[in-house]
């Protein structure tokens, strides 16, 4: 059973260009939550979702971001007009069961770093 | 709200001894979960070890344990027989109840270096 897949691994955008990352979770799993990561910090929240729903954004900047999770294809997250400041390593996890159920643990991939020029 | 605090932003450990890494969180909720991740050079999060806070006994997977104190709200990680592949940037995780969604509240991390 493969694990959470992540791509690409590495991004490199120049200011004001559209950075495109992509989650599939693992087999069996509809339940999303992506992380970012700054330089020398801890991973924080940005969004859960299940298929086709955003469940919970409150950790996603209002302007410039946005993600997905439709009914085929992988989770993805969409960074528009990127800014130095963007530049992290942007984690997505994924779990089996609902949030109501606590230990279902989320399992992380290997993250994409993302760099800004 | 709901915290994690890591205060040990750097240790150091001989290979083959045993380190403890600290955390400590606040919450109002009774039964929850604590997570320890570990990440590597390769920034992959691994997950390390868990406890659950309704169980008495503190979790163990094989060289890696907890010390879980409820009432002081302290979860510490404790490895033992340090080796070199343990050095890594440790995290504790605790999920944030209420609402829809159990999102992990990452402390601020400990970079472990075991020394040969």
């Amino acid at each position: 059973n493969a694990g959470v897949m992540q791509n690409p691994r590495h991004l490199v955008r120049r200011r004001g260009q559209e950075a495109r990352l992509r989650c599939s979770p693992m087999k069996g799993h509809s339940h999303v939550y992506w992380y970012r990561q700054l330089p020398e910090e801890g991973l924080k929240f940005m969004v859960y979702l299940q298929k086709e729903n955003i469940i919970d954004e409150s950790g996603m900047p209002k302007e410039r971001f946005s993600a997905e999770f439709p009914k085929e294809g992988p989770s993805i997250l969409r960074i528009q007009q990127v800014v130095r400041g963007d530049s992290a390593a942007y984690f997505c996890a994924s779990s089996l069961g609902p949030p109501t159920i606590p230990s279902y643990e989320q399992y992380f991939g290997p993250g994409t770093r993302l760099t800004v020029t | 709200a709901q915290t994690v605090t890591q205060s040990q932003p750097e240790m150091s450990v001989q290979e083959a001894e045993t380190v403890t890494l600290s955390c400590t969180y606040d919450t109002s909720e009774n039964n929850y979960y604590l997570f320890w991740y570990k990440q590597p050079p390769s920034r992959q999060m691994i997950l390390v070890i868990r406890q659950e806070a309704y169980k008495q006994q503190n979790a163990t997977e094989n060289r890696f344990s907890v010390n879980f104190q409820k009432a002081a709200k302290s979860f510490s990680l404790k490895i033992s027989d340090s080796q070199l592949g343990d050095t890594a940037m440790y995290f504790c995780a605790f999920p944030s109840y209420g609402g829809a969604t159990n999102k992990l509240i990452f402390g601020t991390g400990t970079l472990l270096a075991v020394q040969p």
